[in-house]
């Protein structure tokens, strides 16, 4: 089955250690983004790409960087996790703009 | 500024019962999203609605979209707990993002 696959599911990291979260997907979307979803908020889209296209949120803080070294797979890399990056993230994909995203299981991150 | 807003944000209901959250948005949109939330889990895409008059159903649930009005509308008919979940209204910016409500966590009680 076309799906959209992220790794770990859970990650528990210390406070300002670096950590990279992964998101591939078998459904050759364009689109791909990613979300920070805090408990009982809706998500918060981060940044995404269309193809290498990156495209940032204003808001999304510069301790937050994405890479997409090919169709199939998206980074996220936290350079310093504070207690306030504790939250799941989610990687969507889109086959385009306007069209429904499609969403990963998520990675809960826990900061010590 | 996009504003999407949702009511109830909490709803208690029986089993059997029917019940509608309502989505309110602020600006022109004509693409609007229903997603399902189980807790610790990921979203999963129940409709999208494109048009103006725009009606789906699925099992117990009924979304509707009137552009005119900025009102989107899920109807759970006869409810079970199965039901149980947080659903999300996200409306479609005509740009590259989705803006989500905040979500209503619906709680089926026996």
């Amino acid at each position: 089955d076309a799906m959209v696959i992220q790794n770990p599911r859970y990650q528990v990291t210390q406070f300002g250690k670096p950590v990279t979260l992964s998101c591939s997907q078998t459904l050759n979307h364009n689109v791909m983004y990613w979300y920070q979803q805090k408990s009982s908020q809706a998500p918060k889209l981060l940044f995404h790409y269309y193809d290498k296209d990156f495209n940032n949120e204003a808001d999304t803080p510069d301790n937050f960087q994405s890479r997409r070294p090919n169709t199939s797979f998206c980074f996220l890399d936290i350079r310093s996790p504070g207690l306030g990056d504790a939250a799941m993230y989610l990687c969507a994909t889109s086959r385009d703009y306007q069209e429904t995203q499609y969403f990963g299981p998520g990675t809960r991150l826990l900061v010590l | 500024e996009l504003k999407v807003e949702q009511n109830p944000l909490f709803l208690s209901m029986q089993e059997g019962k029917n019940y509608t959250i309502y989505c309110n948005y602020s600006t022109t949109s004509d693409r609007l999203y229903w997603y399902r939330q189980d807790p610790g889990k990921s979203l999963e895409s129940l409709f999208v609605l494109l048009s103006n008059g725009a009606v789906k159903q699925e099992g117990r649930l009924m979304a509707s979209l009137d552009t005119k009005a900025r009102l989107s509308t899920l109807h759970i008919t006869a409810a079970v707990h199965d039901l149980s979940a947080t659903y999300f209204c996200a409306v479609d910016m005509r740009s590259e993002k989705l803006v989500f409500g905040k979500g209503t966590k619906l709680t089926v009680n026996p």
